[in-house]
């Protein structure tokens, strides 16, 4: 079993539209969560940053993370052609214990249609 | 502000030879992470450069070797080259190992 699931899509929406994407893991020792836009051949972008259970907001974006159901999600309000892309979501461990080293889903990939 | 820069863009070679990938960190970052990503897979973490050293490594053979210098940069060396090692390859800076990280555009490697 991976360590981080997320659902590989493809997602395709209509312009306007909320997007709903989410991840799941199984490591209870994740304490951060960051989810991350990649065009396609680029490098990945990131988008949010998180740390406490509860919603971030940035602009038409919210992140949201259940720390006791293992479960981290990001809404896109208002979807735009422009964020057609895929969407990983990534976590580590805590400060002492990771020196960094992030684990990634899979990525979703979102076709935000006209 | 330049970021996160690496090059080549793109890398052909085939089986068993040799290549170094090289990045350069965004300004004020002191550490550099590595990562492959295979077609339609996630990024999977190779090793993390702080301080010139090797401070942690994921699961890849030691085949995949690195290199911090004392201006931050860094290069990816990976020897006697697969094809499955046929992948992008990713660089993320931070400052601090436990901080945000930033990717560069990455480099297309194509293992023939």
């Amino acid at each position: 079993q991976k360590e981080v699931e997320q659902d590989p899509g493809p997602l395709s929406v209509p312009e306007g539209a909320i997007v709903s994407l989410n991840c799941t893991y199984s490591n209870s020792a994740f304490q951060y969560f960051m989810w991350y836009r990649q065009y396609s051949r680029k490098g990945p972008e990131l988008l949010m940053y998180t740390y406490s259970s509860g919603n971030k907001e940035d602009g038409r974006f919210t992140a949201q993370v259940d720390k006791s159901s293992k479960y981290i999600s990001l809404f896109i309000r208002d979807s735009q052609p422009s964020d057609s892309a895929t969407y990983l979501c990534a976590m580590r461990r805590g400060i002492t214990s990771s020196y960094g080293k992030l684990t990634f889903g899979q990525g979703t990939i979102l076709t935000v249609h006209p | 502000d330049a970021g996160v820069t690496q090059s080549p863009t793109h890398l052909i070679k085939t089986r068993g030879q040799q290549v170094t990938l090289r990045c350069s960190p965004k300004s004020g970052h002191d550490t550099v992470s590595w990562y492959q990503q295979a077609l339609g897979q996630g990024p999977q973490f190779i090793f993390q450069y702080y301080e010139e050293e090797e401070r942690q490594r994921g699961n890849f053979p030691d085949r995949f070797s690195g290199h911090q210098f004392p201006n931050y940069s860094s290069e990816l060396n990976v020897n006697a080259l697969l094809l499955g090692d046929s992948a992008l390859y990713l660089c993320a800076s931070s400052l601090g190992g436990n901080n945000e990280q930033f990717f560069g555009p990455g480099t297309r490697l194509t293992v023939l």
